[in-house]
């Protein structure tokens, strides 16, 4: 079964105090995986995608990157605008092309001044 | 500025009524997804629609309904079959078929049962 899980489920961090999040995943084939960000009450904003090991993205103070069983979130120096729930989500390439994303139950990180 | 409209933000639903959440997109994306959002969990998949007149079952289609008569709008039905309908309902679309463009979401609605 395609199944995918984010840890930790909260992060509190200190102003400009680096870290990561994990989001391990397990798929028969992944065709994609994708992060978002949602704030309490929106809708999530997507972030980045990656298609395959090795690959990596950077936006501003994140940087995604991929390998084969799991993706990490790595948070540079971040700032109290940074607090917010991180999703990762991946598409199975048993999925056809229905578009189907598998959700993680995200990671909640507050990040205090 | 193209986009995904929900309405209502919010909305309260009494036992024993059908409730309609509303999901307009001017994105001209083909695909569209209902997904629901509980504490603690992640988003689970109810319906979700490829083309005009088209759509399938997700993971927790027990208790919805939705229809797909134009293209911009994907309107879902909460029904009185669904015992638990308290939680964050999310519209979402994608281009069809797509390979890395994801989903671009609607601001949600918040429905809860008094």
């Amino acid at each position: 079964e395609d199944q995918v899980t984010q840890s930790p489920e909260a992060l509190r961090l200190q102003e400009g105090e680096s870290s990561s999040l994990n989001c391990s995943y397990t798929v028969s084939g992944l065709r994609g995986l994708f992060w978002y960000r949602q704030d309490p009450g929106k809708g999530p904003e997507f972030l980045f995608t990656l298609y395959s090991a090795g690959e990596e993205k950077e936006k501003e103070r994140l940087k995604a990157t991929l390998t084969k069983k799991e993706s990490f979130l790595h948070i540079t120096a971040p700032k109290p605008e940074d607090s917010a729930t991180y999703l990762c989500a991946v598409q199975a390439k048993g999925s056809g092309n229905t578009g189907k994303l598998i959700f993680g139950q995200g990671t909640t990180l507050q990040v205090k001044p | 500025d193209g986009g995904i409209t929900q309405s209502p933000k919010y909305l309260f639903r009494k036992e024993g009524q059908n409730v309609t959440l509303s999901c307009e997109q001017n994105l001209n994306h083909d695909a569209m997804y209902w997904y629901r959002q509980d504490p603690g969990q992640g988003l689970r998949l109810i319906y979700y629609s490829q083309i005009v007149n088209d759509f399938q079952k997700g993971d927790i289609a027990e208790g919805y309904s939705v229809s797909r008569e134009k293209k911009e709008s994907f309107p879902l039905t909460v029904t009185s079959a669904q015992k638990n309908p308290t939680a964050f309902y999310l519209c979402a679309s994608s281009i069809r078929g797509s390979r890395g463009f994801g989903y671009t979401f609607g601001s949600g609605t918040r429905l809860t049962v008094v």
